[in-house]
């Protein structure tokens, strides 16, 4: 697609449960990351994929958290047995070639843990 | 420890008057700047960048003024428009290749008619 796309825009989980977030970031951009924001607070990164390189996870605030990226596209960010403190909303983005220009966001999921 | 810091909140302008965004960073390394835009239940959406090479970088409206020296740089927007009104983010990286952000906090903007 023309842009990066995030499903699904609005979760709300009960604390304990598992979710699962995707993201289809622009095609041929090799780069995707995700970040989060919380009430309040900027954008705290989580994971950092880089073409067929491992991914930098130094962002990722504890084991339960957990991303992937399927043959260099999509994305799935895991959050298990969530707590509420995981509400936020939950941003994907890439980029291209040099990163000039930054990167390219997708619309996030809110997530809502009750 | 925030590495970038954007010390205002919020900031209300007049449509037409400039609008003076502010920006503070502490990690020396760092030598690409962005700023971007963002508006309630969208992405943020890259806006205009700057390299620790120069000093000024100009688009339209949008001037983004680095001082190295003070680690600190500005985003100036003139004239200002009500459809400026969203929330800027300043963002900083060591390099301007495949790198992650750092974000600040970001400042909510609001210009009145």
């Amino acid at each position: 697609g023309a842009g990066v796309s995030q499903s699904p825009s609005n979760k709300v989980t009960e604390k304990g449960k598992d979710v699962e977030l995707r993201c289809d970031p622009i095609s041929g951009h090799t780069a995707l990351y995700w970040y989060r924001q919380s009430l309040g607070q900027g954008l705290e990164f989580l994971i950092y994929f880089q073409g067929n390189s491992a991914p930098d996870k130094s962002g990722l605030p504890s084991d339960r958290f957990s991303a992937e990226r399927t043959g260099g596209s999509v994305s799935t960010l895991t959050i298990q047995r969530t707590q509420q403190e995981d509400s936020a909303v939950y941003l994907c983005a890439s980029s291209g070639a040099g990163g000039r220009y930054g990167y390219t966001f997708g619309s996030g999921t809110r997530l809502t843990v009750v | 420890d925030q590495q970038v810091k954007q010390n205002s909140p919020s900031l209300s302008v007049q449509e037409g008057r400039i609008s003076i965004l502010n920006c503070d960073y502490t990690n020396s390394m760092f030598d690409y700047f962005l700023w971007y835009k963002k508006y309630p239940a969208e992405g943020p959406t890259f806006l205009i960048s700057i390299s620790s090479i120069k000093d000024k970088n100009e688009d339209g409206r949008f001037t983004v003024f680095l001082n190295k020296s003070a680690k600190h740089l500005s985003l100036h927007i003139v004239p200002s428009q009500p459809g400026d009104s969203a929330v800027y983010f300043c963002a900083a990286s060591p390099l301007s290749g495949y790198s992650t952000l750092t974000f600040g906090k970001g400042t909510m903007l609001l210009v009145s008619p």
